[in-house]
């Protein structure tokens, strides 16, 4: 399978607690991007990498969220110190660069829930 | 700062009616894409749109853009029970690094 793959799908923790999402674009693809999407609402943007440079950070990304893509590959998605309100769907998507198609390709998300 | 209004936000319709998903979106925008979403599940790109006037036709589905209109429509025909599911549009553009903004989704139910 060459889609977009997250891990873990699902992940339950205690509010206080740290969490870490992985997400691997498909090959060779240049941008990245996060979005959380909470219950009966579109996705919204988190930040966006361009290769290993995150070029992009949204209001939603407090201080207790960080995200990394050390080598233009993989991403990461952390979030420290949980809260309730943090419980939402983690979408990673990836795009290609230099090819105007406009294909733009979800991960199947991971979904947190925070006691 | 991109706004997007998809109407109507809930959608209740029969086995074999037409019906049409209209997006509204606030600045300019140089292409637009629909995603489908099932309950409990991530986005199936249905289409993207990128020009004006585009019109593109899966199926049952039909999505048209208007740039100068800041509109595009998803259209269904003869609907079924399989289309049941969450439709959103995500306009975007070069300057905003392509990041989407989402409408809130339409809840689409086909009653047989």
């Amino acid at each position: 399978d060459t889609g977009v793959s997250q891990d873990p799908r699902h992940k339950i923790t205690k509010r206080g607690q740290n969490v870490t999402f992985r997400c691997d674009p498909i090959s060779e693809h240049n941008r990245l991007y996060w979005y959380r999407q909470t219950l009966g609402q579109g996705p919204e943007f988190l930040t966006y990498f361009q290769n290993e440079a995150q070029l992009e950070k949204s209001r939603l990304l407090s201080d207790r969220f960080s995200a990394e893509r050390p080598k233009g590959s993989f991403s990461t998605l952390e979030i420290q110190r949980t809260e309730q309100g943090d419980s939402a769907m983690y979408l990673c998507a990836s795009s290609p660069t230099g090819v105007n198609t406009g294909e733009l390709f979800f991960g199947e998300g991971s979904r947190l829930t925070v006691l | 700062e991109l706004k997007v209004e998809q109407n109507p936000l809930f959608l209740s319709m029969q086995e074999g009616k037409n019906y049409t998903i209209y997006c509204n979106y606030s600045t300019t925008s140089d292409r637009l894409y629909w995603y489908r979403q099932d309950p409990g599940k991530s986005l199936e790109s249905l289409f993207v749109l990128l020009s004006n006037g585009a019109v593109k036709q899966e199926g049952r589905l039909m999505a048209s853009l208007d740039t100068k209109a800041r509109l595009s429509t998803l259209h269904i025909t003869a609907a079924v029970h399989d289309l049941s599911a969450t439709y959103f549009c995500a306009p975007t553009y070069a300057g905003s690094n392509y990041k989407l903004t989402f409408g809130k989704g339409t809840l689409l139910t086909v009653n047989p």
